[in-house]
């Protein structure tokens, strides 16, 4: 079974431009968990979609916006990227989401900086 | 707001050490506990612990959930110079998929 693909893998930007980040979630996983990694922050929850509707969300900025399609792919956009917005962009997919808990695993990640 | 506190924060072993990587929380609805292990790329799944008590095993790997005094740990034995990563704890709470994260412990194997 394939795992979770993020493209891109890497990205450059500018200050002011805006991004959008796509995530494939493994087939049969319909919940898409994004996180934002820094060295001096850690690994912090962006949102989460579960049946194309934004189920939770972190103490990010309204810059950070995220959509999921009817086949599960999910995508996230930053507007008017700042230099802080520099980071690992990871997402994750999981089975389920309420009930018993079920694992979540990572895609790869988009590293991007910003310039 | 929740937390997940990982002690230490680095370690440095020699290839055969047997180690212990602790992490605690203070959260609202807890639901489970998971452990990655994170070399330069994605974090990669290890445990799942749900119960106190019970441990799981995977090759040299285990861990144990204490659900009362809210920690776990995760033990290494007979640790290879490809066990060097950072070792991530996350908390699942609420009624969805959001993990909190522990910083890390930063694992270094030698020869």
């Amino acid at each position: 079974k394939a795992g979770v693909t993020q493209t891109p893998r890497y990205l450059i930007k500018t200050r002011g431009q805006q991004v959008t980040l796509s995530c494939s979630p493994i087939s049969g996983h319909r919940s898409v968990s994004w996180y934002q990694q820094t060295p001096g922050q850690g690994l912090q929850f962006l949102f989460e979609y579960f049946s194309e509707t934004q189920r939770n969300k972190g103490n990010f900025p309204g810059r950070f916006s995220g959509r999921q399609f009817s086949n599960s792919r999910s995508e996230m956009n930053v507007s008017t990227l700042e230099l802080g917005d520099s980071a690992l962009y990871l997402c994750a997919s999981s089975m389920r989401l309420a009930g018993d808990p079920y694992e979540q695993y990572f895609g790869p990640g988009t590293r991007l900086t910003v310039t | 707001e929740d937390k997940v506190v990982q002690s230490p924060l680095s370690l440095v072993v020699h290839e055969g050490d047997t180690v212990t990587l602790n992490c605690s929380y203070e959260v609202t609805n807890f639901r489970s506990l998971l452990w990655y292990k994170q070399e330069k790329k994605a974090p990669t799944f290890l445990f799942m612990l749900t119960s106190s008590g019970i441990e799981k095993k995977s090759g040299r790997l285990s861990s144990i959930l204490d659900k009362k005094e809210l920690f776990s740990i995760l033990n290494i034995t007979a640790t290879q110079t490809g066990d060097s990563a950072v070792y991530l704890c996350a908390v699942l709470t609420g009624g969805g998929n959001k993990l909190t994260f522990g910083t890390g412990t930063q694992l270094k194997v030698e020869l």
